[in-house]
């Protein structure tokens, strides 16, 4: 049973870097892709994200321009990095594991994590 | 950008059918997935791939696909329904898109 947990700092002041890691347990990180999901308070959810089993990132368009993800197998971790931040980035963090089939345009997400609050303060 | 709309809330009394719609633009022509999502609780996948249901997810939730509107359907519904469903897809330009949501209420 794949398990994932994400960590951060919590609190990041605005203008700054938020940077996330998500660890994933009884599951290789190199055998998926994985996506970063956020959820902004009381709405619904947005992606940010994936990283592709070969380190291969693709972005929202409406993001891409802030954000870095990348693998590090030896850990089986994941992380994200997303720079310049305003308040409108406050949100719960989301990993999740990507099935992923692009040759018949499938993409879903069968296991996520609990979720790591992220509070963009002034 | 696809666009898929959800209607805010859909009520169903205790036992009775609910269903969840989940419109866009021809959605038929891709593979749509649902998620149900409890208060403080993370997304779980219910229905994956307009109609595939994880082992632990009950027979009575369904999905299909048709013409411009995707649809999950919960038979018999119980409290523990009650939760945010949202439907998700790929679309062409390489994105992942959710819907806005669907809040299910059980009377």
């Amino acid at each position: 049973q794949v398990q994932l947990q994400e960590s951060g700092p919590g609190l990041v002041k605005s203008s700054e870097t938020l940077s996330l890691t998500c660890t994933v347990s009884g599951a290789s990180i190199s055998d998926s892709y994985w996506s970063w999901i956020r959820q902004r308070p009381g709405k619904g959810l947005e992606w940010i994200g994936y990283v592709s089993n070969s380190g291969t990132p693709n972005f929202n368009p409406s993001l891409k321009s802030r954000v870095t993800m990348s693998v590090d197998t030896s850990k089986n971790q994941l992380s994200l990095r997303l720079t310049s931040v305003t308040a409108t980035d406050t949100a719960v963090y989301y990993c999740a594991r990507q099935v992923t089939i692009l040759e018949v345009i499938i993409v879903y997400f069968d296991s996520w994590g609990q979720g790591t609050q992220a509070t963009v303060s002034s | 950008s696809f666009e898929l709309t959800q209607p805010l809330s859909v009520s169903v009394a205790l036992g009775q059918t609910a269903r969840i719609t989940c419109r866009g633009t021809s959605i038929e022509s891709y593979n749509v997935h649902w998620y149900q999502q409890k208060p403080g609780q993370a997304p779980v996948l219910v229905i994956y791939t307009i109609s595939g249901r994880p082992s632990a997810i009950p027979e009575r939730f369904s999905g299909s696909n048709s013409g411009d509107t995707a649809t999950l359907t919960i038979s018999s519904a119980q409290d523990g329904d009650e939760a945010d469903y949202y439907c998700q897809m790929w679309d062409t330009s390489s994105a992942v898109v959710f819907g806005g949501g669907t809040r299910l209420t059980v009377l």
